[in-house]
């Protein structure tokens, strides 16, 4: 059984540019979230995707979007980066059973 | 708005003796608690959990108390060993939501 896998793991981009950050769920999970953990702080839920629709969303703004795919992958879009954008954003997948998360070990992005 | 609180950002302890970490939350809604444990480059890892209709939760060296009225709950460690020196994260949810809301982590170092 493969965990959940992230790519890239270290990423720099320069502000006004837009980033693609990408997860694979674990094997038979359906749903998929994605936090943003800024250093020195805990992570903060973005959104989730459930059968590739967004079903919940944190206090982010519209810049930050998401996909699912069929095979349950995710990718994460930034658009116009800010400095304040810097941070490891982590992947979480479930299979929808209540505490079943399952993180993966996140990309570091830094923006200069 | 942070609705999960670890005010103490790291803990020092002697291998062998108990490690006890503290968590506050202020949304009554939350019906279930969680402890995660990252490493350094890894995504975090799903440790204990609690469910609000109870106050206690044991799994081998770790448990997990909740009090309820004062809207705490710990995570004890006994005894401590070198494996446990990690960022412990608190984190909380509602029955209806997929959502994890995290405090801002305790770093753990066992001393030898």
């Amino acid at each position: 059984e493969t965990g959940v896998t992230q790519s890239p793991t270290h990423l720099i981009k320069t502000r006004g540019q837009q980033v693609t950050l990408r997860c694979s769920s674990q094997s038979g999970h359906n749903t998929v979230s994605w936090y943003q953990q800024a250093l020195g702080q805990g992570p903060q839920f973005i959104f989730q995707y459930y059968r590739e629709e967004e079903n919940g969303r944190g206090n982010f703004p519209p810049r930050f979007s998401g996909l699912q795919f069929p095979n349950y992958s995710s990718e994460l879009n930034v658009n116009a980066l800010e400095l304040d954008d810097s941070a490891l954003y982590l992947c979480a997948s479930s299979s929808g059973q209540v505490l079943g998360y399952t993180f993966g070990s996140g990309t570091r992005l830094t923006v200069v | 708005d942070q609705q999960v609180k670890q005010n103490s950002p790291s803990l020092s302890v002697q291998e062998g003796r108990i490690s006890i970490l503290n968590c506050d939350y202020t949304n009554s809604m939350f019906d279930y608690f969680l402890w995660y444990k990252k490493y350094p480059a890894e995504g975090p890892t799903f440790l204990i959990s609690i469910s609000s209709i109870k106050d206690k939760n044991e799994d081998g060296r770790f448990t997990v108390f909740l009090n309820k009225s004062a809207k705490h709950l710990s995570l004890h460690i006994v005894p401590s060993q070198p494996g446990d020196s990690a960022v412990y994260f608190c984190a909380a949810k509602t029955s209806s939501d997929y959502k994890l809301s995290f405090g801002a982590g305790t770093t753990v170092t066992v001393r030898a």
